[in-house]
């Protein structure tokens, strides 16, 4: 693994309360992202960030607000979870855009 | 509409066997394709990327074709291994606007098992 890790790795939660999902990484890359995966569907891009405080919405970023104060650290938060928010959220790294992106291990988070 | 999609869904085969996974994709203006390697609980690993200019591109026992003319790309896997079981996600990277920027779209996968 390109030295990203996420944390926590599994969270269960209830409807309603806010979570915040960290991703670190150790490469310098410029490049951040958050993706969820669920059964059926391909990887789907919520936020990703191009810099220090740059970041900019994907297809599925209703619900869901990041943060990026260093380089090495990307938050993705869910303000007020859903059951609809119930998934594998992965985060990536790349050092540009046209990069291969590395991935995290993933965070199960299930929201009853 | 971009679009990546992605057969068989599933596929079993014998320990040994060779197989072929399918990639048809409607993304434009097309950069590149990848296919990931995806094991199960893990995130996906790159395993070859091609340009428009490109057709094939291995990496050992994976070989991967590409028809930009039919927007078609397959994954075939020579002699199977039982590590080889996981999913094999195809990703197509496409250019967007003016200003060097690009989108990458995500294929559902497919899911392979490998049997002893």
């Amino acid at each position: 693994d390109a030295g990203i890790t996420q944390s926590p790795r599994h969270k269960v939660t209830e409807t309603g309360t806010p979570v915040t999902l960290r991703c670190h990484q150790t490469e310098n890359h410029r490049y951040m992202y958050w993706y969820r995966q669920d059964p059926g569907h391909g990887l789907r891009l919520i936020h990703y960030s191009y810099g220090v405080k740059d970041t900019d919405k994907g297809e599925v970023s209703d619900g869901y607000s990041v943060s990026r104060s260093k380089t090495e650290d990307f938050l993705l938060t869910l303000e007020s979870a859903t059951s609809s928010q119930t998934s594998v959220y992965f985060c990536a790294i790349s050092e540009g855009q046209q990069n291969e992106q590395f991935f995290g291990p993933g965070t199960r988070l299930t929201v009853l | 509409k971009n679009q990546v999609e992605q057969s068989p869904q599933s596929l079993i085969i014998l320990e040994g066997k060779n197989c072929t996974l399918q990639c048809n994709y409607t993304v434009s203006p097309f950069s590149n394709l990848r296919w990931y390697k995806q094991d199960t609980g893990r995130g996906p690993v790159s395993l070859t990327i091609m340009t428009f200019s490109e057709n094939t591109k291995s990496n050992g026992r994976y070989t991967a074709t590409l028809d930009a003319d039919t927007k078609q790309s397959s994954l075939h896997i020579t002699a199977s291994q039982l590590s080889d079981s996981a999913s094999y996600i195809c990703v197509v990277s496409r250019s967007v606007g003016n200003t060097g920027g690009f989108k990458t779209i995500f294929g559902a996968g497919t899911r392979l098992f490998v049997k002893a």
